[in-house]
């Protein structure tokens, strides 16, 4: 069963950083694309960024360029996402999700984890 | 920049009764174009990918349908659990990022 934890979410002010992880297990961490996607209160899914299988390849949305860092470890299943700069717009749940790759139509997310839950204030 | 929207924003619709939601991308997207499910204080789920291909475990109810620019999800008869939001996607061979619609919420009327 594909499982997906997200941790590291929590209260920081503005200006601050913050790393979140998301655990995975029940597939071969190592051969799937993965991707972070968040969803401010009360609003919709925004993707924020993605890293291939290796890690070698990340890519980021524009609002977040420059400002997030997407990584991953595949000896420990483990993908993370380094936030800096953070500012009350980047208030939202963060979704570790898994980039399935379908041979006609490419990339989509097939699993997602329950979300943790960044909040910027002071 | 591909904008993806969907219609309505709301849909009431009784039990049993069928149910249609639209989506249109900006530009044709061919059938890179998923549909999820969320749930209140849930994480989203899985429907349909490649525009009409149901994903793993998802009842016959829901079929998807669509090409290009305009795409179509059918829930032939609701039930009480598909009451939620539902989303678009559209993807990418590579690299792959994602945008989403704004969503449908599916209500009781």
């Amino acid at each position: 069963e594909v499982q997906l934890v997200e941790s590291g979410g929590g209260l920081v002010q503005p200006g601050g950083s913050l790393r979140l992880s998301c655990a995975a297990s029940g597939f071969i961490f190592g051969t799937y694309a993965m991707s972070w996607v968040r969803q401010a209160p009360g609003k919709g899914l925004k993707w924020v960024s993605s890293l291939s299988g290796s890690g070698t390849s990340t890519y980021y949305a524009d609002s977040v360029k420059g400002q997030f860092t997407i990584s991953r470890d595949n000896s420990k299943n483990t993908l993370y996402l380094q936030m800096n700069s953070l500012r009350a717009e980047d208030t939202a749940v963060y979704y570790c999700a898994r980039a399935n790759y379908d041979t006609l139509t490419g990339y989509y997310i097939d699993y997602w984890g329950q979300g943790t839950l960044v909040t910027v204030s002071s | 920049e591909i904008v993806m929207t969907q219609s309505p924003a709301t849909l009431s619709v009784s039990p049993g009764e069928r149910a249609t939601l639209s989506c249109r991308a900006s530009q044709s997207v061919s059938s890179n174009l998923a549909w999820y499910q969320q749930k209140p204080g849930q994480a989203p789920r899985l429907l349909i990918f490649g525009a009409s291909t149901r994903a793993t475990g998802i009842p016959a109810r829901f079929s998807g349908s669509g090409s290009g620019t305009e795409f179509t999800l059918t829930i032939s008869s609701l039930q009480s659990e598909d009451f939620a939001v539902y989303y678009c996607q559209q993807y990418n061979k590579w690299p792959p990022s994602f945008t989403f619609g704004p969503g449908t919420k599916v209500d009781i009327k």
